[in-house]
């Protein structure tokens, strides 16, 4: 069975400064891993996902993941964060790539809050 | 190109009623999910279409249903609806089937039972 951990449910930040969202995932097998984000009274956005390759994921408004196999982490990170990206953000894993979204597991999520 | 659109976007039941929810796919795009969100279980899946055909299942009782037309609009109803009911239900669309493609996501239909 798999499972993912948002270890942090809030985190608020300075505009301007960097930010980690953490998340820790559990497998026995091959993972994928993804990020979403989720504005005020809307569905979810796809930040960013780790099928396979580079360890590095770069996604959309200038955020990026770094899976980590050894310490089964996948850390979405931005140096510098904006008004705009207070959301909240969820970790997704699975383990079935051929298969569909049924076998995705979200996380619980983390409220991004950027203070001014 | 429009994006996923679903609805009514905000819906009020009560107990026992039965609902009709309504998802319009990315144009082009076969495959639509369901999902329940809720601030206590979090996201989770409900079912999945392909080309009319429900491929895949989450844990839901069968009071949860759905099913998808051949221009891969798709519907979902929940009959005898319970207090615990009550969430955001959002709906996701993809070319294909698979985790390799990407979903794209609409605002989601805020149901809330009394």
């Amino acid at each position: 069975a798999q499972s993912v951990t948002q270890l942090d449910s809030q985190v608020p930040v300075f505009e301007e400064a960097p930010v980690e969202l953490r998340c820790n995932y559990s497998s026995s097998v091959s993972v994928y891993l993804f990020w979403y984000v989720q504005y005020p009274n809307q569905g979810l956005q796809l930040l960013l996902k780790y099928l396979s390759g580079s360890t590095l994921v770069k996604g959309i408004n200038g955020f990026e993941a770094e899976f980590n196999k050894s310490q089964t982490s996948f850390h979405l990170r931005k140096p510098s964060v904006h008004i705009s990206d207070t959301a909240e953000y969820f970790c997704a894993v699975t383990t079935g790539r051929s298969g569909g979204y049924q076998k995705v597991t979200f996380g619980t999520g983390t409220k991004l809050q950027v203070i001014p | 190109k429009a994006g996923v659109t679903q609805t009514p976007r905000y819906l009020i039941k009560t107990r026992g009623q039965q609902v009709t929810l309504s998802c319009s796919p990315i144009s082009g795009h076969r495959s639509v999910s369901w999902y329940q969100q809720t601030p206590g279980q979090g996201l989770q899946f409900l079912f999945e279409y392909f080309s009319e055909t429900q491929r895949n299942k989450g844990n839901f009782p069968g009071r949860f249903s759905g099913r998808q037309f051949s221009n891969s609009r798709s519907e979902m109803n929940v009959s005898t609806l319970e207090l615990g009911d009550s969430a955001l239900y959002l709906c996701a669309s993809s070319s294909i089937a698979g985790v390799q493609e990407t979903q794209y996501f609409g605002p989601g239909t805020r149901l809330l039972v009394l």
